[in-house]
């Protein structure tokens, strides 16, 4: 069965700050893995995902994640936090059978001014 | 234009109602979905429908039916209110159901029982 673990439930960076969110996965089969972004009141978004290929992922807004599979993890950074980067992110996993995607329990980034 | 979109965004009900929350996508998926998210921001997978047939029912109660009479929606009927059934309920969609595939969630239904 497939698992995800998001260490931390809160993390709180300054403006322009390293802001590095961690991912680790647990898959029988080479996953397919995502991170999600939830800002207050509203659905879930796409960051990034990892499917085959490039291990290092680029982002929307500035944001990457790098596949490990030796280290089974899958954690989010982004060079210089922004206050608008402040909202709830989750790791994904799924394999390809599909239909059913297995997501963490979430991490809320606070930035601080 | 709203991809996925839910109604109503708001529902507040006594115990023992019974309630239904709409959902539609204009993305042309074949795939949609119900999650449950509680208070403390767990999201939880209920039902997957792939062109209009049930893929996945993840161990929800018999109080909770979904219905899909096209490929487009994907609505969520709810018997019997219970206090714990209180959570924000998202629908969200993808174009086959395959794993790689992005997944596009609507706004989502806040539910509160009393």
């Amino acid at each position: 069965a497939q698992s995800v673990t998001q260490l931390g439930s809160h993390v709180s960076v300054s403006e322009g700050a390293l802001v590095l969110l961690r991912c680790n996965y647990s898959s029988s089969v080479p996953p397919y893995l995502f991170w999600y972004v939830q800002y207050p009141n509203q659905g879930l978004q796409l960051l990034l995902k990892y499917t085959t290929g490039a291990t290092l992922v680029k982002g929307i807004n500035g944001f990457e994640a790098e596949f490990k599979k030796s280290e089974t993890s899958f954690h989010l950074t982004k060079p210089s936090a922004h206050m608008s980067d402040a909202a709830e992110y989750f790791c994904a996993v799924s394999d390809t059978g599909g239909f059913k995607t297995i997501f963490g329990a979430g991490t809320r980034l606070f930035v601080k001014a | 234009d709203t991809a996925v979109s839910q109604t109503p965004k708001y529902l507040v009900t006594q115990m023992g109602n019974d309630k239904s929350i709409k959902c539609e996508q204009n993305l042309g998926h074949d795939t949609m979905y119900w999650y449950k998210q509680d208070s403390k921001k767990f999201l939880k997978i209920m039902f997957s429908y792939n062109n209009k047939e049930l893929i996945i029912n993840e161990t929800v109660p018999n109080r909770f039916s979904p219905k899909s009479p096209d490929k487009a929606h994907l609505n969520l009927h709810i018997n019997s209110l219970e206090l714990g059934d209180s959570a924000v309920y998202f629908c969200a969609s993808s174009r086959r159901g395959t794993g790689e595939e992005t997944q596009y969630f609507g706004p989502g239904t806040r539910l509160l029982v009393l």
